[in-house]
């Protein structure tokens, strides 16, 4: 069973500019969430998305934000680039029940300059 | 809000002396606990899990766990480690009522290296 896969996995941006990262989750599972880890705060949950809707929210300002297609591939969005943007993103996915177990990806690894 | 206490940010060990890593959490009516393995570059990899039932868990390589609902810790455990152990540790808990294992809180991470 093919594992989460990321991309793209470095990605190098301007402040102010947008980008758009994406997920595949494993198949069959139906839970995406989305963390930003970063040296200075750590691991730290975005949100996540089951079944197209968005489920769970963290603390993170409007500027984050994702969505879920219909084969539970997931995007994440993030607007106006700052440099306290630069992190690695990790996606993980899950069957989605309040048991499950999250698998992560690699992580994309962000840097804006 | 849920919280995650890892008191250790590094901890050196000789290779086949035991280890232990401490993570303490807030309190909750009912949570699920991990620890997460993350080797560099890579993504985390669950190592353990506790949901319910006992309270020690163990991994297929040799960690466990214990979770202790009276002083809300779940401390990770190796009685030898090996040089192949090096790596960032993680201790994540979700609370069942808010999303369960799929809204981790993570600690700040545990650097643990293993030295000839």
């Amino acid at each position: 069973k093919a594992g989460v896969t990321q991309t793209p996995r470095y990605l190098i941006k301007t402040r102010g500019q947008q980008v758009t990262l994406s997920c595949s989750p494993i198949s069959g599972h139906r839970s995406v969430s989305w963390y930003q880890q970063t040296p200075g705060q750590g691991l730290q949950f975005l949100f996540e998305y089951f079944s197209e809707t968005q489920r769970n929210k963290g603390n993170f300002p409007g500027r984050f934000s994702g969505r879920q297609f219909s084969n539970s591939r997931s995007e994440m969005n993030v607007s106006t680039l700052e440099l306290g943007d630069s992190a690695l993103y990790l996606c993980a996915s899950s069957t989605g029940q309040v048991e499950g177990e999250q698998y992560f990806g690699p992580g994309t690894r962000l840097t804006v300059t | 809000a849920q919280s995650v206490t890892q008191l250790d940010s590094q901890v050196p060990v000789f290779e086949e002396a035991p280890v232990e890593l401490r993570c303490n959490y807030s309190s909750s009516v009912s949570v699920y606990l991990f620890w997460y393995v993350q080797y560099p570059n890579q993504g985390l990899q669950l190592l353990l899990k506790y949901l319910s039932g006992s309270t020690l868990v163990e991994s297929i390589n040799g960690f466990e766990a214990e979770f202790n609902k009276s002083q809300t810790s779940f401390h990770l455990r190796k009685p030898s480690v090996h040089i192949s152990d090096t790596a960032e540790y993680f201790c994540a808990v979700s609370d069942i009522l808010t999303g369960g294992g799929n809204k981790l809180t993570f600690g700040t991470g545990t650097q643990l290296k293993v030295e000839l």
